[in-house]
């Protein structure tokens, strides 16, 4: 079965501190795909990475990075400075390669607060 | 490019009531998705299509609920008879492909059911 645990239910931060969100996932696909969206107060769900079980590279997107360790089955996202706007829900997701996992499977989510 | 695009984005009935709601998914996508989203479960999947087709339905809770997409650029989630417990969120979202493409979500529908 698959399974995404998402442990810190709520994080609150000052701005400008860097702050990770945790992400645990079980799978026994060889091949599978990991997903982080942000859902902010407004309700909609945005689309932020999309990483492969086969490229543990880290990646780096401006004040946003990630890590991807099999060895660890984690996937985890960092906020560097963080600021007011990055106020959310992060979730973290994945996907298998059997059709019956072509939908993606969700972690809890993390509600991040940044205050000024 | 225009998103996904659901209707109405709030919805607000008495229990018993027909519920329809409604989808455009992002032209091109050939896989579409309804999800749930409420505070006890989370997001969790309701059905998916490829090409039209239901490929698992696996997910509606209840014969109280149906989806159709009766061509490419529309789909529809059905409740009838509403209840309480269906009160949520439901999105939409669409894909290019599988596994390795992101799905891109709509707004989606605030749905309370009184």
């Amino acid at each position: 079965a698959q399974k995404v645990t998402q442990a810190q239910t709520e994080i609150s931060v000052v701005e400008k501190e860097d702050v990770t969100l945790d992400c645990v996932y079980e799978t026994r696909d060889t091949t599978y795909y990991l997903f982080w969206y942000k859902q902010p107060p407004s309700g909609e769900l945005v689309f932020l990475i999309r990483r492969n079980s086969f490229d543990e590279q880290n990646e780096i997107s401006g004040r946003y990075s990630w890590n991807f360790q099999k060895s660890t089955s984690s996937f985890n996202f960092t906020i560097t400075a963080s600021q007011v706007v990055d106020s959310a829900v992060y979730f973290c997701a994945l996907s298998g390669t059997n059709q019956a996992g072509t939908a993606l499977i969700f972690g809890k989510g993390t509600t991040l607060s940044v205050s000024s | 490019d225009a998103g996904v695009i659901q209707s109405p984005r709030h919805e607000v009935t008495e229990m018993g009531q027909e519920v329809t709601l409604r989808c455009k998914p992002i032209s091109g996508h050939d896989y579409l998705f309804w999800y749930r989203q409420t505070m006890m479960r989370g997001l969790e999947l309701l059905i998916y299509f490829n090409n039209n087709v239901p490929i698992d339905d696996s997910g509606m809770p209840e014969d109280r609920f149906s989806a159709k997409m009766p061509n490419a650029s529309f789909s529809t989630l059905k409740i009838q008879p509403s209840e309480p417990r269906d009160s949520a969120v439901y999105f939409c979202a669409s894909s290019s492909g599988t596994h390795n493409q992101p799905q891109h979500f709509g707004d989606g529908t605030r749905l309370s059911i009184l």
